[in-house]
């Protein structure tokens, strides 16, 4: 069965740093991955995907993610966090696209100072 | 404007009280799944149903119970049976057969036990 790691519960940031999420992935084949934001008291909002090709992928609001295979990681990255980014985020892994079911990571909360 | 309404948004139940949690969406999705969100544990999924009038059990189905007798509507109900109910409760729809990347999630249902 496929599980994900995200090791850091809470993170805080100054606005306009860099960022880094971390996130691992266990499953034998080729996963398909995928990041969300969560805003307090709301849904989960698709910031971008993984599912195959090109390693590096751009998402919505500025972020990218790298896939590397050989760290079985998925790591979320923005060069300049902005205030409203504050929320949380969660990684997750399919067994393919189109899965009736999404393994999610436990969440990164995010902060960010002024 | 199309969307996932999710009613109420918070919802308290006494002991020993079946509660029903309303998700109602008018994307004409096909799918439509159920998560329950705990602090620190990320998303677990409850039941799913991939067309009306069927069902299948997820990862945390006990002292749960859903129907889909409309495409549109995918109540669940929260029974006596489950110990530990307080959560924040996620419904979501997409297209069956479609990459989760057209997963919609609703804005979710806070459920607390008096």
């Amino acid at each position: 069965a496929q599980s994900v790691t995200q090791p850091d519960i809470h993170i805080t940031v100054s606005e306009g740093a860099s960022l880094e999420l971390r996130c691992n992935y266990s499953y034998g084949a080729t996963p398909y991955l995928f990041w969300y934001v969560q805003s307090p008291g709301q849904g989960l909002q698709l910031l971008l995907k993984y599912f195959s090709g090109d390693t590096l992928v751009q998402g919505i609001k500025g972020f990218e993610a790298e896939f590397k295979r050989s760290q079985s990681s998925f790591n979320l990255r923005k060069p300049s966090v902005h205030w409203s980014d504050a929320a949380e985020y969660f990684c997750a892994v399919g067994v393919t696209g189109t899965a009736s079911k999404l393994t999610f990571g436990t969440g990164t909360r995010l902060q960010v100072t002024l | 404007d199309g969307g996932i309404t999710q009613s109420p948004k918070y919802l308290f139940r006494k002991e020993g009280q079946n509660v029903t949690l309303s998700c109602e969406q008018n994307l004409n999705h096909d799918a439509m799944y159920w998560y329950r969100q705990d602090p620190g544990q990320g998303l677990r999924l409850i039941y799913y149903s991939q067309i009306v009038n069927d069902f299948q059990k997820g990862d945390i189905a006990e002292g749960y119970s859903v129907s889909r007798e409309k495409k549109e509507s995918f109540p669940l109900t929260v029974t006596s049976a489950q110990k530990n109910p307080t959560a924040f409760y996620l419904c979501a729809s997409k297209i069956q057969g479609t990459t989760n990347e057209k997963l919609f999630f609703g804005s979710g249902t806070q459920l607390s036990v008096l």
